[in-house]
């Protein structure tokens, strides 16, 4: 089993929609969670961190089931700039700052 | 600030061949990674640094070597290159090694070996 588990896509949506990741993790002792956001050929960037109340960033979402060791994240209003691959990430572990990556999940935002 | 950079963008070796990928960050982190990202395997960690002077090894160290020059810069090294190694190579940095500090990345080497 993955470490960090994506469905890798590709989500097709047109503009405007909502559009929900997913993410699981196998390690209970992560203690950091984040997505980063990866354009083709390009470097990851952070998006955002996930924290157990959940987080909101604009029309960004992210949800941590400690429990059920899931992640979530939530794009609503869906921009043509939105489309890259979406990295669910988390911390290995551990005291040293170890992420482990999933694959990513690809999103296309049609016009 | 220019964060993170690494040289060169891209490289072509021939199977044997050794060569250095240059890292270097300008945001004074003590820590610094170097992954390499395949199709369908995500990002994987090389090696890393957690401070200056210290290097420890990642999920996939074999066949690799690092330097911690300083502490702006951490070289990856492949001493005799394999067709395996071709991948995409990114460098990043983050303040100290705890665990909810970001990680910024460069943007990357493409290194092919034929």
């Amino acid at each position: 089993r993955k470490e960090v588990e994506q469905d890798p896509g590709p989500f097709n949506v047109p503009e405007g929609a909502t559009v929900a990741f997913n993410c699981t993790y196998s390690n209970s002792a992560s203690q950091s969670f984040f997505w980063y956001r990866q354009d083709c050929r390009k470097e990851p960037k952070l998006l955002m961190s996930v924290y157990s109340s959940g987080n909101e960033d604009g029309r960004f979402t992210a949800q941590l089931n400690r429990a059920s060791q899931y992640i979530s994240l939530l794009i609503r209003d869906s921009k043509l700039s939105d489309s890259a691959t979406y990295l669910c990430v988390v911390n290995g572990g551990g005291a040293t700052n170890k992420l482990i990556f999933g694959t990513g999940t690809l999103l296309a935002v049609q016009p | 600030n220019a964060g993170v950079t690494q040289t060169p963008k891209f490289q072509v070796l021939k199977t044997g061949q050794s060569m250095t990928l240059q890292c270097a960050q300008d945001m004074n982190h003590n820590s610094m990674y170097w992954y390499r990202q395949d199709p369908g395997m995500g990002l994987r960690l090389i090696y890393y640094s957690a401070s200056e002077g210290t290097t420890d090894k990642g999920e996939v160290p074999n066949g690799y070597n690092v330097s911690r020059l300083n502490k702006r810069e951490f070289s990856l090294r492949l001493e005799s290159a394999a067709p395996s190694q071709t991948s995409v190579y990114f460098c990043a940095s983050s303040d100290i090694p705890r665990v909810q500090e970001t990680q910024y990345f460069g943007p990357g080497t493409r290194l092919l070996v034929l």
